[in-house]
């Protein structure tokens, strides 16, 4: 299985600040990597895939790249809505394997 | 728009077989996505359990593969998931969830809104 291991587990920011998350595979998954977003009691929610597609409807703050075994979501202006855990997930081979999140708080 | 609803028991005996159905409209399921199934337990991260092609080709989380089935329904445009010999960590909240081709990969673009699946005796 290929192991996905994000850092940081959580951070806390503020409103407005740029904000890197990290996902490293533990072998080369080319470009097969996907963000989801998790609010608290809903739906994981799509927001980056193919490493740095954007899905429809998410706004151009979230961007994303990376290839082979180290990946980048970032968020360019931190906004309210945005306060939630991110999961990258390697689509490059079965089981398609998430990473354990990075929640992002309140500072 | 596509939607996905999950239904099934919400308790399930240790031992016992869960069993959820996933319900796919505004999509066909014999379309050129897999349809697969998502579990979290109360308050940790994201476990992809398997899918399912309309093939019937499927793949399966080697740490569950002994005890799943992921099984596909076309006239009745569901599919469905079992897991046999449950324990109480099973407890979870399951998804299903549409992996769709997107540019070069596969993504889960559609997600059902998830059925808590409790094992206690």
């Amino acid at each position: 299985d290929i192991q996905m291991t994000q850092s940081p587990s959580s951070l806390s920011a503020s409103v407005g600040d740029r904000v890197t998350i990290t996902c490293r595979a533990s072998q080369s998954i080319s470009s097969d990597l996907n963000w989801y977003q998790q609010k608290p009691g809903k739906v994981p929610k799509l927001l980056i895939y193919a490493a740095s597609s954007l899905q429809s409807g998410v706004p151009s703050r979230f961007s994303g790249s990376g290839s082979g075994t180290d990946f980048t979501l970032t968020i360019s202006s931190l906004q309210p809505e945005d306060f939630a855990t991110y999961y990258c997930q390697q689509s490059y081979s079965t089981p398609r394997t998430f990473g354990q999140g990075t929640k992002v708080e309140i500072k | 728009q596509v939607q996905l609803q999950e239904s099934g028991p919400g308790l399930v005996k240790p031992s016992g077989t869960l069993s959820l159905t996933c319900a796919v409209s505004g999509d066909s399921i014999s379309s050129s996505d897999w349809w697969g199934w998502v579990r979290q337990p109360p308050g940790k991260g994201l476990e992809w359990i398997g899918e399912i092609y309309h093939s019937g080709s499927t793949n399966y989380n080697p740490s569950l593969q002994s005890r799943v089935t992921i099984s596909l329904d076309k006239s009745k445009t569901q599919f469905s998931l079992r897991l046999s010999s449950v324990t109480a960590a099973d407890t979870a909240l399951y998804y299903c969830a549409r992996a769709h081709f997107s540019v070069s990969t596969w993504c889960f673009d559609y997600w059902g809104q998830g059925t808590l699946v409790t094992v206690s005796s």
